[in-house]
């Protein structure tokens, strides 16, 4: 089984608009860490943002938000007021107590935001 | 620099050539990373490496494949002779550490095409 689902291949959002960009995660770890990550047509992935699996309240970044239902296993980001350089592939990536060294991603999202 | 920097970023080969990748990772950073991202596809582990240990090679496709960090720096990935499916971009991240919360520093890829 895939251990890091991104249903959705292609998403438009209008600019200033808000989208979530689904993920849903397997693991039998209780302890474990979910990141997003932004890839750009140039290529180089960036960090976006965090979520421990323990952790209480959603996290944070700006204007990227996780919104984490453990009980359901997914870790959907948020990006509020969407703007034209928000266009480029996600990954949604998990790290599992186990093997913290071999981070496990995703098939990507890619976003495409209209003017 | 103060980024990962990887060499070339591009190759072109002939199908049974052995090729090099490089990996320069930010300074300080005692973990390394090798992923393969296929035309339109999520990242593939290859290897990872954690300071002095042994590195974890579970994620190599086969024995073409090999990778060595000389000096807890730098970093090469070999491919000995190149099949067409090896065609792909190669990307290179390090992080301070392999712990959970620790965020993945990416390089802008190495795009080898085998003809």
């Amino acid at each position: 089984a895939q251990k890091i689902t991104q249903t959705q291949p292609g998403m438009f959002v209008q600019e200033k608009e808000a989208v979530t960009l689904d993920c849903t995660y397997d693991t039998s770890d209780p302890s474990y860490g979910l990141f997003w990550y932004k890839q750009p047509s140039s290529g180089e992935m960036i960090f976006l943002i965090y979520q421990g699996s323990y952790d209480q309240q959603n996290a944070t970044e700006g204007r990227y938000s996780l919104n984490f239902q453990k009980a359901r296993k997914s870790a959907n980001l948020v990006i509020s007021a969407s703007q034209l350089g928000d266009s480029a592939m996600y990954f949604c990536a998990m790290r599992e107590n186990t093997n913290a060294g071999k981070s496990t991603f995703g098939d990507g999202t890619t976003l495409t935001v209209k003017p | 620099g103060a980024g990962v920097s990887q060499s070339p970023s591009n190759k072109v080969t002939e199908k049974g050539k052995d090729v090099e990748l490089r990996c320069d990772p930010i300074s300080g950073h005692t973990a390394l990373y090798w992923y393969r991202q296929s035309l339109g596809q999520g990242l593939e582990f290859l290897i990872y490496f954690q300071g002095n240990s042994a590195p974890d090679k579970s994620g190599l496709p086969s024995d073409r494949f090999s990778a060595e960090r000389t000096g807890g720096s730098v970093s090469t990935l070999t491919i000995q002779r190149t099949q067409q499916e090896d065609s792909a971009v190669y990307l290179c991240a390090s992080s301070l550490v392999t712990s959970l919360n620790e965020k993945l520093f990416f390089g802008s890829g190495t795009q080898l095409s085998v003809l």
